[in-house]
């Protein structure tokens, strides 16, 4: 069964940092985009990163610029994303998205203090 | 920044057709993808490259773009295709993707 489950998520302060983890299985990761994808509560959807097969290419939305790191262990079957600087904004919750056709669903973050 | 825009609601009488369109400049050159999106859940992809639909959606779901929108049309809605609905694509460079902002669709 194809699946992507994400983990991570949680209660955090301002200006602090959270590390998002997606597992992947049943297909193979490696051949794959990956993004990352966020809605924060009672909103719409919003593109935040992704990131090629081999890792060469990284592309983020601009609200997270210089905050966010997209990565990926293809040898792991695992996205990554690490989040530093946190605003209240970024609270939401976040998916995992392999090639925008299977999602995980979802962690949530909560930036508050 | 690049938008698509989206009508935030639309709706329709059970079996009655649903059309839900999509506004990006870039549309003409990049492909349109539609999501669902019931609440609670994550989003399902039901459409992809204009008009391409994933094994599994039924055959009611179509798409389309003509210049600079896209449509999803949805013939002879039901209600458990109640929903948010999605349009997501590329700029013109084709690196930053985007989400329009949603639209609502009622089958009552």
């Amino acid at each position: 069964e194809v699946q992507l489950v994400e983990s991570g998520g949680g209660l955090v302060q301002p200006g602090g940092s959270l590390r998002l983890s997606c597992a992947a299985s049943g297909f193979s990761f490696s051949s794959y985009w990956m993004s990352w994808v966020r809605q924060a509560p009672g909103k719409g959807l919003e593109w935040v990163a992704n990131i090629k097969q081999d890792g060469s290419e990284k592309y983020y939305v601009d609200s997270v610029k210089g905050r966010f790191t997209i990565s990926r262990d293809n040898a792991k079957n695992s996205l990554y994303l690490q989040m530093n600087s946190l605003r209240a904004e970024d609270t939401a919750v976040y998916y995992c998205a392999s090639n925008m056709d299977v999602w995980g669903k979802g962690t949530t973050v909560t930036v508050s203090s | 920044s690049y938008e698509l825009t989206q009508p935030p609601s639309v709706s329709v009488s059970p079996g009655q057709t649903a059309r839900i369109t999509c506004s990006g400049d870039a549309l003409p050159k990049k492909y349109a993808y539609w999501y669902q999106q019931k609440s609670g859940q994550a989003p399902v992809l039901v459409i992809y490259e204009d008009s391409k639909r994933p094994s599994g959606i039924p055959e009611r779901f179509s798409g389309s773009t003509s210049g600079t929108m896209a449509t999803l049309t949805i013939s002879g809605a039901q209600v458990e295709d109640e929903a948010d609905y999605y349009c997501y694509s590329t700029d013109s460079s084709g690196n930053h993707r985007v989400f329009g902002g949603g639209t609502k669709l009622t089958v009552l």
